[in-house]
């Protein structure tokens, strides 16, 4: 199985700054990359697939970038609706294995 | 409207069995590979199981293999997850999920269905 890490695991932050968090993978998957932005009580939603593919809907804020092992997903400025947990899932594979989440709050 | 909309939560013993259903409406069923997705309270994220178009390929995580049984009813636009010989560790919220075709991203998730497993 594809083992995915992400750092860091939580990260405390501020509206309107710019936040970068990494997503790493145990062998190279291209850029079958997904990101989800989860809030607590809620399914997880997509944001970016592809690694780089902006979901329809999804502000352009966000962006993601990267291939074969390491990836990363940025937030240009941070909005109070952005406090979540962050996953990444690979798609190369079944299992379609999920990185353990980065919970992002206000600092 | 597109949505998937679980059932079937519950509160069940230790070596017991229960079955999920997620019923799909707005779109056809039967055009999409399908998934099973949990979340232990607190937890992360974890891939369950996932089924093809057809419902003829299924492949399941280790930790539920010889358990758990994916499946499907394309003619009533519905998932089922069967869950046999329970354990503690089986608590959580299953999420089924819709994979989107090429890159294969998970672009419809349900609401969610809370699974207890309890004496």
């Amino acid at each position: 199985d594809i083992q995915m890490t992400q750092s860091p695991s939580s990260l405390s932050a501020s509206v309107g700054d710019r936040v970068t968090i990494t997503c790493r993978a145990s062998q190279t998957i291209s850029t079958y990359l997904n990101w989800y932005q989860q809030k607590p009580g809620k399914a997880p939603n997509l944001l970016i697939y592809g690694a780089s593919s902006l979901q329809f809907g999804v502000p352009s804020r966000f962006s993601g970038s990267g291939s074969g092992t390491d990836f990363t997903l940025t937030i240009s400025s941070l909005q109070a609706e952005d406090f979540a947990t962050y996953y990444c899932q690979q798609s190369y594979t079944t299992p379609r294995t999920f990185g353990p989440g980065t919970k992002l709050d206000i600092k | 409207e597109v949505q998937l909309v679980e059932s079937g939560e519950g509160l069940v013993q230790p070596g017991g069995s229960l079955r999920l259903s997620c019923a799909a409406s707005g779109f056809t069923l039967r055009t999409y590979w399908m998934h099973w997705v949990r979340q232990a309270p607190g937890k992360g994220l974890m891939w369950v199981s996932r089924i093809s178009t057809d419902g003829i390929d299924t492949t399941y995580a280790g930790s539920v293999t010889g358990r758990f049984t994916i499946s499907r009813d394309n003619a009533k636009n519905t998932l089922y997850l069967q869950m046999n010989s329970l354990r503690a560790e089986d608590t959580a919220i299953y999420y089924c999920a819709r994979e989107s075709p090429g890159d294969r991203y998970f672009d419809l998730w349900g609401r969610g269905s809370l699974v207890t497993v309890s004496s």
